[in-house]
């Protein structure tokens, strides 16, 4: 399976600014995607990261408020912007190996927002 | 869309004993996958189930893709410590796409 490091692992964020958070892995994937996870939930897809078009996001999340990059098939960033409390939660990128078969996550990015 | 439950949703056992948790939809799943999730980490595949009938172990993990494709179940075998976490199911939507999620399993091991 491939390895995921994402970064940073968890920071404390202000009120009204901005983080963008990094995911690298160690080998070429097709598909990679950004979940959230808030306290004591299971995880929710944001968006599916497209390399070289812009991210598909799914109902509830919009691009001003978590703008996606992927410009190359190794690396992807999500940026949480303009954070309020209600954003702490655990941001985690995965990636597919085949088509609908499995998903690997990497280690997560912890955001309290105070 | 394609919902997957979970139950229960918290267990806490002795250790040594034995746990089986399960996975249930209302639609058909074409893959079964059983992650673990410890506190603060990212969750971390343990089973993927690919064919209905299958049985996989892995140590002392098991789990079974129903023979509906509307459920599976995963057991583990005297239970230790380091087995307490977040239990998670998961499978691709109808288009191959998403993967869908269940709520989880809270396991604890008391000692």
């Amino acid at each position: 399976s491939a390895v995921i490091s994402q970064k940073p692992s968890r920071d404390i964020c202000q009120r009204g600014t901005s983080l963008t958070i990094q995911c690298q892995v160690d080998s070429q994937v097709t598909m990679m995607f950004w979940y959230r996870q808030q306290p004591g939930q299971s995880l929710t897809l944001i968006a599916t990261a497209n390399q070289g078009s812009e991210a598909t996001y799914e109902s509830g999340f919009v691009i001003d408020k978590f703008p996606i990059s992927r410009p190359n098939l190794t690396f992807s960033t999500l940026t949480v912007s303009n954070m309020s409390p209600e954003d702490s939660s655990i941001y985690l990128c995965s990636v597919e190996d085949l088509p609908g078969n499995t998903i690997y996550f990497g280690e997560g990015s912890w955001l309290t927002v105070v | 869309g394609q919902q997957l439950n979970q139950s229960p949703q918290s267990m806490f056992i002795q250790e040594g004993e034995d746990v089986s948790m399960n996975c249930t939809s209302s639609s058909i799943f074409n893959t079964w996958l059983w992650y673990k999730q410890d506190p603060g980490e990212g969750p971390v595949l343990l089973i993927a189930l690919y064919k209905a009938g299958e049985l996989t172990s892995n140590g002392r993990l098991t789990a079974q893709f129903g023979i509906t494709r509307k459920d599976s179940f995963l057991n583990i075998s005297a239970s230790i410590p380091s087995d307490v976490g977040i239990y998670f199911c998961a499978g691709p939507d109808n288009y191959g796409q998403n993967f869908v999620f269940g709520p989880g399993t809270r396991l604890s091991v008391l000692p």
